[in-house]
């Protein structure tokens, strides 16, 4: 069963321009969540997504917006991008239920984003 | 307000020995649930056990078991017969409620094992 994966893997942009990040969940997983982590501010939740509908959102700027699609994929986009957006941003998918083992989020490796 | 405590921010633990990693949590939920996460230097989180609040036995997931003290709010990690491979960050984490997957993480603690 193939995990999560996540594209690009890294990323360097300059600040002001606007990324796409890309998530694949797991085959059969509804619940996709996107993490930013950063050595300052550790891992902060940014959004979550369960059958295209945003169920949860983090503290973040109007800039960081995201979205899933009906094969459960996602993708979130920052725009306008500042220094302080490099970071780490992983993303984790889970069957999105509340029952058995529905509640374990697998990770993907990552998409490494440098903003210079 | 929900919140993780790791207050380990470094440890060594000798091959084969047993380890334990602290976490603190704070919630007013009745619902929720803990995690913990293995992070290697390669970045990805890899999801090592869970515990729900209801649950009344500790979680066990091969070497790891979770040491749930619920009156005292504490979930620590415990692993077993330390193996170089387990030199990795961990991360507690909670999930308040279960109509989410939002979880709240800690600071994380650096793991070394050492031959």
């Amino acid at each position: 069963k193939a995990g999560v994966t996540q594209t690009p893997r890294y990323l360097i942009k300059t600040r002001g321009q606007q990324v796409t990040l890309s998530c694949s969940p797991i085959s059969g997983h509804r619940s996709v969540s996107w993490y930013q982590q950063t050595p300052g501010q550790g891992l902060q939740f940014l959004f979550e997504y369960f059958s295209e509908t945003q169920r949860n959102k983090g503290n973040f700027p109007g800039r960081f917006s995201g979205r899933q699609f009906s094969n459960s994929r996602s993708e979130m986009n920052v725009s306008t991008l500042e220094l302080g957006d490099s970071a780490l941003y992983l993303c984790a998918s889970s069957l999105g239920g509340n029952r058995g083992r529905s509640y374990e989020q697998y990770f993907g490796p990552g998409t490494r984003l440098t903003v210079t | 307000a929900q919140k993780i405590t790791q207050t380990q921010p470094g440890m060594f633990v000798q091959e084969k020995e047993a380890v334990t990693l602290d976490c603190t949590y704070d919630t007013s939920d009745q619902s929720y649930g803990l995690f913990w996460y293995k992070q290697p230097s390669s970045g990805e989180m890899i999801f090592l056990i869970y515990q729900g609040s209801y649950d009344e036995q500790n979680a066990t997931e091969g070497r790891y078991s979770l040491n749930f003290q619920k009156a005292r709010k504490s979930a620590n990690l415990v692993i077993s017969a330390s193996q170089l491979g387990d030199s990795a960050m961990y991360f507690c984490a909670m999930r308040e409620g279960f109509n989410t997957d939002k979880l709240i993480f800690g600071t994380g603690t650096r793991l070394q094992v050492f031959p």
